[in-house]
C-alpha cells in the first residue's frame, strides 16, 4: 500500500496568482496522477506525472496552466497558474502500484478557492 | 474509450433501509479493474473495493456488498441497514488492468451518487 501526503489541504487564493500543490508518497511508485474535482462534479484526470520527463496531459489541460514536476519516484507538484474563480476545485494526487495488483491510492486532496 | 455511468444522481433513505447504488461501465479493455470510493463532506476519497474483471464473485464486507455482472457490464453496490454515517458521495470507477497499457493506473469516474441517510 501507499500513504500519500498532500499539501496544502486547503487554500484561498487571489485571482491571477499561482498555487503549487505538493504530493509526497511514502514509497517509490511508478505512476503518479493529478485529478481535478470541480464543485458538485466528478473527478477528471489532469495529467500523468512522469519521473524525469514532461507530464502527459489529458485533453483540455495544458502545461502552461497546470505545470507539473516529478523530480523523483516519491514526489510531485502541481501548480495552478494565473488562477481564476473557475479553478476553484479539489485537486487530488493519486498513485498506482505496478506490483501486478493495481490499487489506486489518493491523497486527501487540496480544496482550492479562488476569489 | 472508457465510460462509467451512475444513473442515480441522488438517493435519500431512512436509517436502516437497504440501498443499492448502480454502476454501469463501458470499456474495450479485456482486463480491467472496477472500484468504488466514498467521498464524505471532508473531501477525501475513501477506497471501498477493487474488483478485477476476471473475478465475478460477489463480495460482502460487513454491511457492504457488491454485485459484479460482466454480462450486463454492471458493478452495483448495496448498503444493508444504512446508517447516517453512510451519507456521502459514492463514486464508481474503472481502469485498465494491463500493466504497461496506456491507461494503466488512470481511473475513469462516474458522476457520483449522493446518498443521504436520514435518522
Amino acid at each position: 500500500s501507499a500513504v500519500i501526503s498532500q499539501k496544502p489541504s486547503r487554500d484561498i487564493c487571489q485571482r491571477g496568482t499561482s498555487l503549487t500543490i505538493q504530493c509526497q508518497v511514502d514509497s517509490q511508485v511508478t505512476m503518479m496522477f493529478w485529478y481535478r474535482q470541480q464543485p458538485g462534479q466528478s473527478l477528471t484526470l489532469i495529467a500523468t506525472a512522469n519521473q524525469g520527463s514532461e507530464a502527459t496531459y489529458e485533453s483540455g489541460f495544458v502545461i502552461d496552466k497546470f505545470p507539473i514536476s516529478r523530480p523523483n519516484l516519491t514526489f510531485s507538484t502541481l501548480t495552478v497558474s494565473n488562477m481564476s474563480p473557475e479553478d476553484s476545485s479539489i485537486y487530488l494526487c493519486s498513485v498506482a502500484m505496478t506490483d501486478g495488483d493495481t490499487e489506486a491510492f489518493f491523497g486527501q486532496g487540496t480544496r482550492l478557492t479562488v476569489v | 474509450a472508457q465510460k462509467v455511468t451512475q444513473a442515480q444522481t441522488e438517493i435519500s433513505v431512512v436509517e436502516k433501509e437497504d440501498v443499492t447504488l448502480d454502476c454501469v461501465y463501458e470499456t474495450r479493455d479485456t482486463t480491467y479493474y472496477l472500484f468504488w470510493y466514498k467521498q464524505p463532506p471532508s473531501g477525501e476519497l475513501v477506497f471501498l473495493i477493487r474488483r478485477n474483471s476476471f473475478d465475478e464473485q460477489n463480495e460482502i464486507s460487513g454491511r457492504y456488498s457488491w454485485n459484479f455482472q460482466k454480462s450486463t457490464s454492471s458493478f452495483n453496490f448495496t448498503i444493508t441497514a444504512s446508517q447516517v454515517v453512510d451519507s456521502a458521495v459514492y463514486f464508481c470507477a474503472l481502469s485498465e488492468a494491463r500493466a504497461g497499457g496506456t491507461s494503466y493506473g488512470k481511473l475513469t469516474f462516474g458522476q457520483g451518487t449522493i446518498l443521504t441517510v436520514h435518522p
